[in-house]
């Protein structure tokens, strides 16, 4: 399943399919990018982050994809479980300011 | 500590009234940060301390909202004359420095009810 756009609220899958949640970020002068997981009652948990200077980064069943040019920036998750079904935020930021965060995409996970 | 502790982890108040939210970042971590999450929308950012440089108070919403850091550690945001429009979830977060690749560590937040 994937989401496309600037802002999609929603992503149903289904276990086992591979999952893409997409981000615009807003400032081009952003050279660091995170992926945060929250569920429901708790604070956002880290996930992954990326460098400007990468367009590519894999963690444990995540990859994180960054498109300078086009300001867009996504995670994809392989192998989806239910447990991966949570609210999911990019965040950027440039060295010595706060993470500025995306609204975020509630990611449901089906058995 | 292990973690990011806020405190109380819920609270009610009267509209008009001041609250106090306090957190406890992770020992060692300088730099400190607040942000305020309204129900079923992204974070705000509201403030954040980096050691003992002056606060990024950039966006704090009014001067209703102040906040404080005492000795390098514990903060606590203060939220005057409450207005049922701050209702929300505040969450803190910390990190070991405000620089690159220092991703923030979240508490679970304090959930403000203003009635």
């Amino acid at each position: 399943g994937e989401n496309v756009g600037l802002h999609l609220p929603t992503l149903s899958v289904q276990e086992g399919d591979n999952s893409i949640i997409n981000c615009a970020y807003s400032n081009s002068a952003s050279d660091y990018f995170i992926w945060y997981k929250q569920e429901s009652g708790k604070g956002p948990q880290f996930i992954i982050d990326i460098r400007s200077n990468m367009d590519k980064r894999q963690g444990q069943r995540v990859t994180v994809l960054l498109n300078k040019t086009v300001k867009h920036l996504s995670l994809q998750i392989a192998a989806t479980q239910p447990g991966d079904s949570a609210v999911y935020f990019c965040a950027e930021n440039q060295a010595g300011t706060a993470l500025i965060f995306g609204k975020g995409t509630t990611l449901s996970v089906s058995s | 500590g292990a973690g990011v502790s806020q405190s109380p982890s819920n609270k009610v108040t009267e509209k008009g009234k001041d609250v106090e939210l306090r957190c406890d970042p992770i020992s060692g971590h300088t730099a400190l940060y607040w942000y305020r999450q309204s129900l079923g929308q992204g974070l705000e950012f509201l403030i954040y301390f980096q050691g003992n440089s002056a606060p990024d108070k950039s966006g704090l919403p009014s001067d209703r909202f102040s906040a404080e850091r005492t000795g390098g550690s514990v903060s606590t945001l203060t939220i005057q004359r409450t207005q049922q429009e701050d209702s929300a979830v505040y969450l803190c977060a910390s990190s070991l420095s405000a620089g690159y690749n220092y991703g923030y560590t979240f508490g679970s937040g304090t959930r403000l009810t203003v009635v």
